[in-house]
């Protein structure tokens, strides 16, 4: 498709529950970038992968985040034992690589109660 | 990563052109100069990048300075559409393709 598709568009956990977050990025585009935004205009990188390897996790707090982008399946991040910091929204981004333009998806609204 | 500062809003009027500033002082050679607007409850749109020259697309013109220590984002003429926050973005040939944001500066458009 052209679009980056996220699922669910909102997702409400309980403290301490597991949440699961899914991207399906542009057919072609080899590198999937995940980004937290926390406050209206903080972004934070999380992680990218180049096809189903992980290329880059300087930004994911590796004790209750995980990702994966497993061939013919939507890319996922999970986050174990949310906590109510983990509240944002939640964007997954595409791209072909060598600096050309990510392609940005609508988002993940988590809220941790 | 380099920083980029950013005015944190700034008004302008429907049809009038719209020049938002950046500033990059710490560049290095490697960075590309990348400008993202994100819409109200949208995500982060791509608008234009440049290295070294000066750039033009569709949507707008991004001037670079001759020392690379910041750069213009262009808007020809504004329109209630382009109501977003516009961020300036710096990412090295050394840095995985990852975008990292800065605050951004909220623009407004009045008709």
């Amino acid at each position: 498709g052209e679009e980056v598709a996220q699922t669910p568009k909102h997702l409400v956990r309980g403290e301490g529950q597991k949440a699961k977050l899914y991207c399906a990025p542009i057919k072609g585009h080899s590198y999937v970038f995940w980004y937290q935004q926390v406050l209206k205009n903080e972004f934070k990188f999380l992680i990218s992968f180049q096809n189903e390897n992980v290329f880059d996790e300087t930004g994911m707090p590796k004790e209750r985040f995980s990702a994966k982008c497993l061939p013919n399946s939507p890319c996922s991040l999970e986050i174990q034992a949310t906590k109510l910091e983990d509240s944002a929204v939640y964007f997954c981004a595409s791209s072909r690589g060598g600096y050309t333009e990510a392609f940005f998806g609508q988002g993940t609204r988590l809220t941790v109660v | 990563d380099a920083k980029t500062t950013q005015p944190n809003s700034m008004e302008s009027n429907e049809e009038e052109p719209v020049h938002l500033p950046c500033n990059h002082s710490t560049i290095s050679g490697t960075d590309y100069i990348h400008w993202y607007r994100q819409l109200p409850s949208q995500g982060p749109e791509y608008v234009i990048h440049g290295l070294t020259s000066n750039v033009n697309n569709r949507m707008a013109s991004l001037a670079i300075a001759e020392d690379r220590k910041s750069s213009t984002l262009i808007l020809h003429r504004a329109t209630l559409r382009d109501a977003a926050v516009y961020y300036c973005i710096l990412s090295s040939s050394y840095n995985t393709d990852k975008l990292i944001f800065g605050t951004g500066t909220r623009l407004q458009v009045f008709p």
